[in-house]
Formats: structure tokens, C-alpha cells, sequence
């Protein structure tokens, strides 16, 4: 299942730098998109999200970015710090269909102190 | 802040053996969800349960799966005769209504 795709197994960054974490999809029918952090032996932890009707969606230091004509949406991360290194998921799901989340493969963020 | 608790956190079966899956969802949410992730795969969905009845599943969830809310605050996942390729960590997830997911910390099952 390919609908949601992050294309960077892993990521890694300076302490007080910038984190962009990218994620294409290919189902013009999800309408809601969501960021996920995960540590190990953790269950996935809910970030941040944007709704189709919107472009842009901060949250303090995380604001994740949707171009519908493109299919991508990404993850701003600003500063990073050490406790950010994790894994983060893209999730997508369609409103109307239910709702199923479907997952990308995950990105793993460092951040190097 | 209010969790989604799953227990136990690692279950070892033989093949063949039917194993329960626990969760206690978020108090005040209605729908309730199983996901799984194998190892090195994405997270899958299995099934999402609202109103005490199943609304939607994957093709993965098949006749060997099944989801029972018993009693207004657990909630399990049944898997009855239990295969080599079922091994993978599942996770429970509640939400209030079609936004957010909340995940447990997962069940490790191991099926040897």
C-alpha cells in the first residue's frame, strides 16, 4: 500500500536547527492529514494535523505545510531539540470513507546535541 | 492526561493458540481501533469499532479476528487460531470523533 509515502528512512539534524520532514500521497480523497512521533516501545503520539481546506498549521515549534495540487505536505520543526529524535509518521485519512488512518513508512529524526 | 492502556505489553503463543489483545480506551471517546505494525512495515489498520459494532475493516482482518467491546470500558481484539505472520506489535487507538487518534503503548505478540 503506497497511498502515503515518506521517501527519507532517517533525518539528522543539529540541536537548534531546522527538522523538514516530507510525505507525498496519492489518493486525491483524503481531506485530513496527520504527524505522529513515536519512541521506541512507545505507542505513536499525536502532533500535529491540517485539515484539506488549509495550507498551513502551526503548533508552537512544529507547523506541517499541505500543497493538495502537489500531493505533499511536510513537517517544520523549529528549533529542533534532543528530545525530538524519534520516529514520525505522515498519516492521511478520508473523512467520508470512515476513519481509517493509513500511514507512511516513517522518517527517524537525530538531533545531535 | 487520559491514556489509552493496553495490556499485556508482550505476549509469546504457539501457533495455533488463541490469544486476547486488552485496551482500555479513553473514557469519553466512541470509536475505538486496532492497528499492527510488523516489523520493519508501516503501521496497518485492522478494524475501527463504533455504536458496538464493527465499521470498517481491512482485508488483513479476517475470520480469525474478531473485536468485542464486553463491558462499556474494554475493549479486545480476538485472534483465534493464531499464525506465524500475526507476529507484530498491535496497537489500540480510541478518538472522540473523526480527528485525532490516540494510541496505546502496544502489545508485542510473538507467535512461535
Amino acid at each position: 500500500d503506497q497511498q502515503v509515502k515518506q521517501n527519507s528512512p532517517s533525518l539528522s539534524v543539529q540541536e537548534g536547527r531546522i527538522s523538514i520532514l516530507n510525505c507525498d500521497y496519492t489518493n486525491s480523497m483524503f481531506d485530513y492529514f496527520l504527524w505522529y512521533k513515536k519512541y521506541p516501545a512507545e505507542g505513536p503520539t499525536f502532533l500535529i494535523s491540517i485539515s484539506s481546506i488549509k495550507d498551513k498549521n502551526e503548533d508552537g515549534r512544529f507547523t506541517v505545510f499541505l500543497n493538495k495540487s502537489a500531493k505533499h505536505l511536510s513537517l517544520h520543526i523549529v528549533p529542533s531539540q534532543p528530545g525530538d529524535s524519534a520516529v514520525y509518521f505522515c498519516a492521511a485519512s478520508d473523512k467520508a470513507a470512515g476513519n481509517k488512518l493509513t500511514f507512511g513508512g516513517g522518517t527517524r529524526v537525530l538531533v545531535k546535541p | 492526561e487520559p491514556e489509552v492502556t493496553q495490556t499485556p505489553s508482550h505476549q509469546v503463543t504457539q501457533m495455533g493458540q488463541e490469544v486476547i489483545l486488552r485496551c482500555v480506551p479513553i473514557s469519553n471517546h466512541l470509536y475505538f481501533y486496532w492497528y499492527r505494525q510488523i516489523l520493519g512495515q508501516k503501521v496497518e489498520f485492522l478494524v475501527s469499532f463504533y455504536n458496538n459494532e464493527i465499521s470498517e475493516k481491512s482485508e488483513i482482518f479476517d475470520d480469525q479476528f474478531s473485536v468485542e467491546r464486553p463491558d462499556g470500558s474494554n475493549f479486545t481484539l480476538k485472534i483465534r487460531s493464531t499464525k506465524l505472520e500475526d507476529s507484530a506489535m498491535y496497537f489500540c487507538a480510541s478518538s472522540e470523533g473523526y480527528e485525532k487518534l490516540f494510541f496505546g503503548s502496544g502489545t508485542q505478540l510473538s507467535v512461535l
